[in-house]
C-alpha cells in the first residue's frame, strides 16, 4: 500500500464549479499535512498547510480527518487559472527531523 | 530573496554515462531535499540533508546515485552509470530547519533524458 494516495484524475470541471480532492495516508503518526500546486512543467509551490481545525484561504478550504487518515481540498468557484496538479504532502518523523512524502497528484482541468 | 537555484536545466545523456546536478538552496536554509519526479507521478524523496548531515536516504539507489553537501550549503547529486529509467525531473528543495510545519521551496528542476 502506498503511503500517500491520491486519485490522479483528471477532474474536468466548468468555470464556477466546486470541486473536492481527497488524499489518504497510511502512517497514523504523521505530523503535518500540506497541499502543493504544480503547474505543467513547473516546480511545486505551497498552496496551503492543513490544520486539524480546518483552514480556509479565499476559495480554498482544507480539512484534516486524523481518525480516517485523510485530508481534503475544496475549491469553490473554480477559475481557469486553477488548472494544475494538486499534490498532497504528509510529513512524518520526530525529534526535529521530518520526512516528507508526496502523493502522485490530482490533475484539475477547468474549462470555459 | 533569491530562490533555489539548480543547474543544468536540461541534460541529455546516453545510458551508462554519468551526470551531475547542482543545487544552491535559499540562503540560511539548513534543510535540503533532492527529489526525482517521473512523468505523471509525484516527487519521490531521494535524500534529505540537515546542514551537511543526511537525515534520510532510504529511497536513494546507492549503487548508482550519490549526493553530497560538504559545507552545508550547496549540494550535488550524481548518477553513475545512468539507466533509461532515470529519465525524470530532478527537483531540489530547501526549508529553514526541516520542522514539521515548514514550507519547502523548490528550484526549477533539471530535466534528464537518458537515451
Amino acid at each position: 500500500r502506498k503511503e500517500v494516495e491520491q486519485d490522479p484524475g483528471p477532474f474536468n470541471v466548468p468555470e464556477g464549479a466546486t470541486v473536492a480532492f481527497n488524499c489518504t495516508y497510511s502512517n497514523s503518526a504523521s505530523q503535518s499535512f500540506f497541499w502543493y500546486r504544480q503547474d505543467c512543467r513547473k516546480e511545486p509551490k505551497l498552496l496551503m498547510s492543513v490544520y486539524s481545525s480546518g483552514n480556509e484561504d479565499g476559495r480554498f478550504t482544507a480539512q484534516l480527518n486524523r481518525a480516517s487518515q485523510y485530508i481534503s481540498l475544496l475549491i469553490r468557484d473554480s477559475k481557469l487559472s486553477d488548472s494544475a496538479t494538486y499534490l498532497c504532502v504528509v510529513n512524518s518523523g520526530s525529534g526535529g527531523s521530518y520526512i516528507p512524502t508526496f502523493g502522485r497528484g490530482t490533475s484539475l482541468i477547468v474549462h470555459p | 530573496e533569491a530562490g533555489v537555484a539548480q543547474s543544468p536545466r536540461y541534460k541529455i545523456i546516453e545510458k551508462r554515462q554519468s551526470v551531475a546536478f547542482w543545487c544552491n538552496p535559499i540562503s540560511g536554509h539548513a534543510t535540503l531535499y533532492w527529489y526525482q519526479q517521473i512523468l505523471g507521478q509525484g516527487p519521490k524523496l531521494l535524500i534529505q540533508f540537515q546542514n551537511n548531515g543526511v537525515v534520510d536516504d532510504s529511497q536513494l539507489p546507492k549503487d548508482r546515485f550519490s549526493a553530497e553537501r560538504l559545507k552545508g550549503v550547496d549540494s550535488t547529486l550524481k548518477i553513475q552509470p545512468a539507466k533509461l529509467e532515470d529519465s525524470a525531473v530532478y527537483l531540489c528543495a530547501s526549508s529553514w530547519a526541516g520542522r514539521a510545519q515548514e514550507t519547502q521551496y523548490f528550484g526549477p528542476g533539471t530535466r534528464l533524458l537518458v537515451l
